[in-house]
């Protein structure tokens, strides 16, 4: 069946360093690609998505490239903020009304 | 526009009780997704529903568990006979009718089984 495989955490970074979470998919078919956060006590919030090859998704600084030759769609930031402490997830939805499928979560910890 | 409502927030059940979680989606929102998500996991799908139907539930255990999305009200996830296994953070996702794909999360029940 489909899945999704992230990196795992913690990772801690200080203010302002570079940020790469991977993350790679396993799917039938061409799904679609999502980056979810979730900060402390709260639910999942989309943070950006991409739903075809080559596209990339961006939000906040954020930034994702979805590339299907290495089924990978790796999330990006150039200089994190201690307010991007939260546990991402990639996900992917394959088509039509299917549900998503998360990866486990990366943990993040930004430090000033 | 309020967001996704699930309430409780946390709950704590003893070993054979029942739980009943509820979500009230966004408004103008027909379709509810449940997903679980146990420690130091991703979420899992569960179930889904649109009003008064049940659509997939290709993810819920087959026993003990139950899900409904009335025409009127809250969808609600009942656990019956709740064991510590259960214990988990369950969270419920609502989306518009023409756009499945755009999930919009509630904060979750945390529930705790003693």
């Amino acid at each position: 069946g489909d899945s999704v495989t992230q990196m795992e955490g913690p990772v801690t970074l200080s203010e302002e360093a570079f940020l790469t979470i991977n993350c790679t998919y396993t799917a039938t078919g061409y799904p679609s690609l999502f980056w979810y956060v979730q900060y402390p006590g709260e639910g999942l919030q989309l943070l950006l998505k991409a739903t075809k090859a080559d596209d990339k998704g961006s939000n906040k600084g954020f930034e994702a490239t979805y590339r299907k030759e290495t089924t990978s769609f790796h999330l990006e930031k150039g200089s994190v903020q201690v307010s991007d402490s939260a546990v991402y997830f990639c996900a992917l939805r394959n088509s039509g009304n299917t549900p998503l499928v998360f990866g486990k979560g990366t943990r993040l910890s930004v430090i000033a | 526009n309020a967001g996704v409502m699930q309430n409780p927030r946390h709950l704590v059940r003893r070993r054979g009780q029942e739980a009943r979680l509820r979500c009230s989606p966004m408004k103008g929102h027909s379709h509810v997704y449940w997903y679980r998500q146990l420690p130091e996991e991703g979420l899992k799908f569960m179930v889904y529903l649109q009003k008064e139907n049940i659509i997939d539930e290709s993810g819920m255990p087959k026993e003990r568990f139950s899900a409904e999305f009335p025409k009127e009200g809250p969808s609600i996830l009942r656990i019956q006979q709740v064991v510590r296994g259960d214990s988990a953070a369950y969270f419920c996702a609502s989306s518009p009718p023409t756009r499945p794909y755009e999930q919009y999360f509630g904060p979750g029940t945390r529930l705790t089984v003693t």
